[in-house]
């Protein structure tokens, strides 16, 4: 169970077109779903919280008209690089937060990821 | 932004022995520790979730330790196999947010 998906897994496109990256809950219901940014060396950061049917919380530093996030039903959450620059070439992942998990502290699944390259 | 800093940022080791990485976080405002086991191409896979200080967790060859007040976790693998081999990640969560370190990827050769 708790099975994450993200599509696509890579993608290649040129400069100041724009990118949707897709994050599904497969076998659960996600209210909140996170997106992370990775730079090669570095560690996952956060970019922003999105909770459905409400607009995403964006993290200090992560500028929201670039980098719109839509979570319109329980299932998917989508994040959508606009006008990509190569300085955008990053690898992105979302995790979905089951919060009605066992565990009692609200365990993020993560999705494997998307790699990114602006041309 | 809260640091959290594993290491050895890479290890190299043979088929059959143990070793163990830390993963080092402030000592304010904890609420969990969580580790991953992350291999390339695929998801992220929970390996432990510990809270409480002194708690230790095992799952198998693999196992953790946590302490709260110094800040610090270990993460142990005992006879390692080449199937082992992944980036094992740590994330301390506080303020309802993950910080990630940025892991410890371990090669284990046959």
């Amino acid at each position: 169970g708790a099975v994450v998906s993200q599509h696509p897994s890579w993608v290649i496109c040129k400069s100041g077109t724009s990118v949707k990256i897709e994050c599904r809950s497969l076998d659960f219901q996600a209210t909140t779903m996170f997106w992370y940014r990775q730079f090669p060396k570095q560690s996952l950061m956060l970019m922003a919280t999105s909770n459905e049917g409400s607009k995403a919380t964006y993290e200090q530093g992560v500028e929201k008209d670039k980098f719109l996030i839509n979570h319109a039903s329980l299932t998917l959450s989508t994040l959508t690089v606009t006008s990509a620059h190569p300085e955008d070439s990053s690898f992105y992942i979302c995790s979905a937060r089951d919060v009605t998990g066992t565990s009692g502290y609200n365990e993020q699944f993560f999705g494997p990821g998307t790699r990114l390259t602006v041309l | 932004i809260l640091n959290v800093e594993q290491s050895p940022q890479s290890l190299h080791v043979q088929e059959g022995d143990s070793t163990n990485f830390t993963c080092s976080f402030p000592s304010s405002n904890f609420y969990a520790l969580h580790w991953y086991r992350w291999e390339t191409a695929k998801s992220p896979e929970a390996l432990f979730v510990m809270t409480l200080n002194g708690d230790e967790k095992k799952k198998g060859r693999i196992s953790a330790t946590l302490n709260t007040k110094e800040g610090y976790s270990y993460l142990y693998i005992k006879g390692s196999q080449p199937e082992d081999s992944a980036t094992y990640l740590c994330a301390f969560k506080a303020f309802n947010k993950f910080y990630f370190g940025s892991g410890t990827k371990l090669n284990v050769k046959p």
